[in-house]
């Protein structure tokens, strides 16, 4: 069974304060590895999709990393803006109806982010 | 980025009644999903549903649960007696388009409460 496990579960940083959240994950075999951001009462925002070790990605302030069994979500210089919770997700490699491998993901608890001004 | 819109946002209803939730994206999208995030919770897979058919579902989608694309933009999920416990966001997904081919992409959810 994939497994998704984020830490820590709630951050507090001054404004300003990188920092970086944690994603370890198990799965049988990694089609990709997803971070999205949910705000309050919404819907997870898309960031990332990263598919093989060593790969990154950055946007804003925000970078994504993975290796073969976790992911790191680098936050440089936050905002109060930047407060929100962040989701990591796991998609197994595998067949589903039609040939793809657009399976479900599963998710982490998150972590809650909150920057002080 | 593709939009999907979901109504009701909010849904209240009795222990055993029936409920739809609906979801509708603004262009032809093939694949579709269910998710759900009880309060303080993991966000949960239901049901994934590829050119009319489900391809892949989860333990907790029973016989209670259905989903279904009655006219062929809109996706459903029904739970044909509502308990206690299915009280959560319910969150449908799309795939993305041709230059984000596996991205899922989420609506903003239907809260719904069970009383």
């Amino acid at each position: 069974e994939d497994q998704v496990t984020q830490s820590p579960e709630a951050l507090r940083l001054q404004e300003g304060e990188s920092s970086s959240l944690n994603c370890s994950y198990t799965v049988s075999g990694l089609r990709g590895l997803f971070w999205y951001r949910q705000d309050p009462g919404k819907g997870p925002e898309f960031l990332f999709t990263l598919y093989s070790a060593g790969e990154e990605k950055e946007k804003e302030r925000l970078k994504a990393t993975l290796t073969k069994k976790e992911s790191f979500l680098h936050i440089t210089a936050p905002k109060p803006e930047d407060s929100a919770t962040y989701l990591c997700a796991v998609q197994a490699v595998g067949l589903w109806a039609g040939g793809t491998s657009y399976g479900k993901l599963t998710f982490g608890q998150g972590t809650i982010l909150t920057v002080h001004p | 980025e593709p939009e999907v819109t979901q109504t009701p946002s909010h849904q209240v209803t009795q222990m055993g009644q029936e409920v739809i939730l609906r979801c509708v994206p603004i262009s032809n999208h093939l694949y579709f999903y269910w998710y759900r995030q009880i309060l303080g919770q993991k966000v949960e897979f239901l049901v994934s549903f590829y050119n009319n058919e489900i391809s892949e579902k989860s333990e907790i989608f029973d016989d209670q649960f259905s989903v279904e694309r009655p006219d062929g933009s809109n996706f459903t999920l029904k739970i044909r007696s509502t308990k206690l416990e299915d009280s959560a966001m319910y969150f449908c997904a799309i795939l993305g388009g041709r230059t984000a081919k596996n991205i899922q992409y989420f609506g903003a959810g239907t809260r719904l409460s069970v009383l």
